[in-house]
């Protein structure tokens, strides 16, 4: 089987921009979590989504957006980029709650 | 709210060696922890986990312990290989309705042949 998959692998935006990053879990699993890890710490949660419900979010703020589509893919975006935006975004996916996640080769993202 | 940390940034162990991770957690609400190794270029993978009813859980090579009085968490790995060198996380959460791990900010790991 096919693991977890995110496009782009790495991304240069702006200050201002918008971004869009894209995950595809594994056939089977119905929940998908993003993660945002910054250089020298461990990832941070951004969002769950199980079913295409929102079912937890992080401490992020109102710029960060997420949805999950009838496939169980999902994409998290992020509005007005800032420097601090800066990391690696690591999508990962399970069958449901308290479920082993299965993690992504992340998107690297650099705002200049 | 670092509610997972990892003291030590790097570990340097002997081939053939022991090497134990440590992991220390604040929050006792959390029930479930986990460790993940992550390779450069890579997403973590996941590696070992233990519930809270437990206080070891072992795979091969790998044991994880946990000591619930003291919120801490530990990996040994025995014997320690150069393959095993990379970055350990270890992770944590609680019993709600959503699936957020707390995740400490890792230890490299680095096994000298």
């Amino acid at each position: 089987d096919a693991g977890v998959t995110q496009s782009p692998t790495h991304l240069i935006k702006t200050r201002g921009q918008q971004v869009t990053l894209r995950c595809s879990p594994i056939s089977g699993h119905k929940s998908v979590s993003w993660y945002q890890q910054v250089l020298g710490q461990g990832p941070q949660f951004i969002f769950q989504y199980y079913e295409k419900e929102e079912r937890g979010r992080g401490n992020f703020p109102d710029r960060f957006s997420a949805r999950q589509f009838p496939n169980y893919s999902s994409e998290l975006n992020v509005n007005a980029l800032l420097l601090g935006d800066s990391a690696l975004y690591l999508c990962a996916s399970n069958r449901g709650s308290r479920e082993i996640q299965y993690f992504g080769p992340g998107t690297r993202l650099l705002v200049l | 709210d670092q509610q997972v940390k990892q003291n030590s940034p790097s570990l340097s162990v002997q081939e053939g060696r022991i090497s134990i991770l440590n992991c220390d957690y604040t929050n006792s609400m959390f029930d479930y922890f986990l460790w993940y190794k992550k390779y450069p270029a890579e997403g973590p993978t996941f590696l070992i986990s233990i519930s809270s009813i437990k206080d070891k859980n072992e795979d091969g090579r790998f044991t994880v312990f946990l000591n619930k009085s003291a919120k801490h968490l530990s990996l040994h790995i025995v014997p320690s290989q150069p393959g095993d060198s990379a970055v350990y996380f270890c992770a944590a959460s609680v019993v709600d309705n959503f699936n957020k791990f707390y995740f400490g900010s890792g230890t490299k790991l680095n096994v000298k042949p």
